[in-house]
């Protein structure tokens, strides 16, 4: 199986920026295609997608959340850091089944 | 609008198999896409447990392999899990998704394994 590996929390100040860091244990790149993807989640809420495809914004996800990278590094920035931004962040990929996910880096106020 | 919505029981007793079912409204479920069941354990752990697709075939995350069935009932526009004998680490909030990426998400339902 892919690993995917994320730091366990990361501390920010609001309006600052938040880079949040994923590496995968082999390459999750396919030629072009990067299969990596970003989720937030929530307490007590279901994982809304926020990045697809390593760089590409899901319907709705506002501006201020970006995703880049490629083979086995990827990162999900956000800039500026919003109060409603609190939360705990996934990624997860579909490079092979099983589709792995990281163990989610909680995003917390500094 | 899309909605995806899991039902089933909230506690099963250890070693019996834990049913649930994902109605979906708003997209037919043969029309395109996989429809995966994902669980998230006490302590945020995330798990693809695998998924149906639009055509009726199944992948399956090789850790359950031999417990899991998912099925559908493409009349009801609903699919299923099944897992077979479970433990108490089978303890989570089941979901049910729309495509990997999962682009349309249930709200999820607390499963609890205990006697």
């Amino acid at each position: 199986d892919i690993v995917l590996t994320q730091s366990p929390a990361l501390a920010v100040s609001l309006g600052q920026r938040a880079t949040i860091s994923c590496r995968a244990s082999q390459s999750v790149s396919i030629s072009r295609y990067n299969l990596m993807h970003w989720y937030q989640q929530k307490p007590g809420q279901q994982p809304k997608l926020l990045i697809y495809r390593a760089s590409n914004l899901a319907s709705g996800i506002p501006a201020r959340f970006s995703g880049s990278g490629s083979g086995t590094d990827f990162t999900l920035t956000i800039n500026p850091v919003q109060a409603d931004d609190i939360a705990t962040y996934y990624c997860q990929q579909s490079r092979e089944s099983p589709h792995t996910f990281g163990a989610g880096t909680k995003l917390e106020l500094k | 609008e899309i909605q995806l919505q899991e039902s089933g029981p909230g506690l099963v007793k250890p070693s019996q198999s834990l049913s649930l079912t994902c109605s979906v409204t708003g997209y037919t479920i043969t029309s395109g896409y996989d429809w995966s069941w994902i669980r998230k354990f006490p302590g945020n752990k995330m798990e693809w447990m695998g998924y149906i697709s639009y055509s009726g075939s199944t992948n399956y995350n090789p850790s359950l392999k031999s417990r899991i069935s998912i099925t559908r009932d493409t009349s009801k526009n609903q699919f299923f899990l099944q897992l077979n004998s479970v433990t108490t680490e089978d303890t989570a909030t089941y979901y049910c998704a729309r495509s990997i990426p999962s682009d349309y998400w249930g709200q999820g339902v607390m499963v609890t394994v205990s006697s």
